[in-house]
């Protein structure tokens, strides 16, 4: 069965970091491309970042670029969203999802709530 | 950026009609466009890709068409279990970007 799971969440200051982590299983991790999708309180879906399988190819979206990073670890079956400079505009459930190929997301995690406030 | 618009917003049907929700694309996204639920407490889940093509596990009574920038995703006979957030995604270009979503409630 394939699973992702999230961790790493929680309540952060505003300026503060957090790193964000999926533990994959029940697939072979290492061939999947990997995205962070998050989704406000209360709000739609927003694609955070994508990552190649091989960790090559990185795309972020303009609200986090150089504030967020993605990467991967083959080896450990995991990804991980590394988060600076976080702002309350960042509160939200941060999802791992994964695809066969660079296009929809096939598997979903169950998500992590960040929340940034004082 | 490609702005995925959907309609209605709030669309209440009684169990056993049928269900149409649409999405538009700001630019054409050829059929590079998915459709996922989402039950409240949830992660979404993987409806339709390809804009027509079942994922693993879909019932038939969803079906997708269209192509280029207009789509559509059909609920021929709502269960209990359909009411939920449908939402549209284009991964024809990068940024991948999704509708606001339509929720479906019971009528």
């Amino acid at each position: 069965e394939v699973q992702l799971v999230e961790s790493g969440g929680g309540l952060v200051q505003p300026g503060g970091s957090l790193r964000l982590s999926c533990a994959a299983s029940g697939f072979t991790f290492s061939s999947y491309e990997m995205n962070w999708v998050r989704q406000a309180p209360g709000k739609g879906l927003e694609w955070v970042s994508y990552i190649s399988s091989s960790g090559n190819t990185i795309y972020y979206a303009d609200s986090v670029k150089g504030q967020f990073t993605i990467s991967r670890d083959n080896a450990k079956n995991s990804l991980y969203l590394q988060m600076n400079h976080l702002r309350a505009e960042d509160t939200a459930i941060y999802y791992c999802a994964g695809s066969r190929t660079v296009s929809h997301f096939d598997y979903w995690g169950q998500g992590t709530l960040v929340t940034v406030s004082s | 950026e490609i702005v995925m618009t959907q309609s209605p917003a709030t669309l209440s049907v009684s169990p056993g009609e049928r269900a149409t929700l649409s999405c538009r694309a700001s630019q054409s996204v050829s059929s590079n466009l998915a459709w996922y639920q989402q039950k409240p407490g949830q992660a979404p889940r993987l409806l339709i890709y390809g804009a027509s093509t079942w994922a693993t596990g879909i019932p038939a009574r969803f079906s997708g068409s269209g192509s280029g920038t207009e789509f559509t995703l059909t609920i021929s006979s709502l269960q209990s279990e359909d009411f939920a957030v449908y939402y549209c995604q284009q991964y024809n270009n990068w940024p991948r970007t999704f509708g606001q979503g339509t929720k479906v409630e019971i009528k």
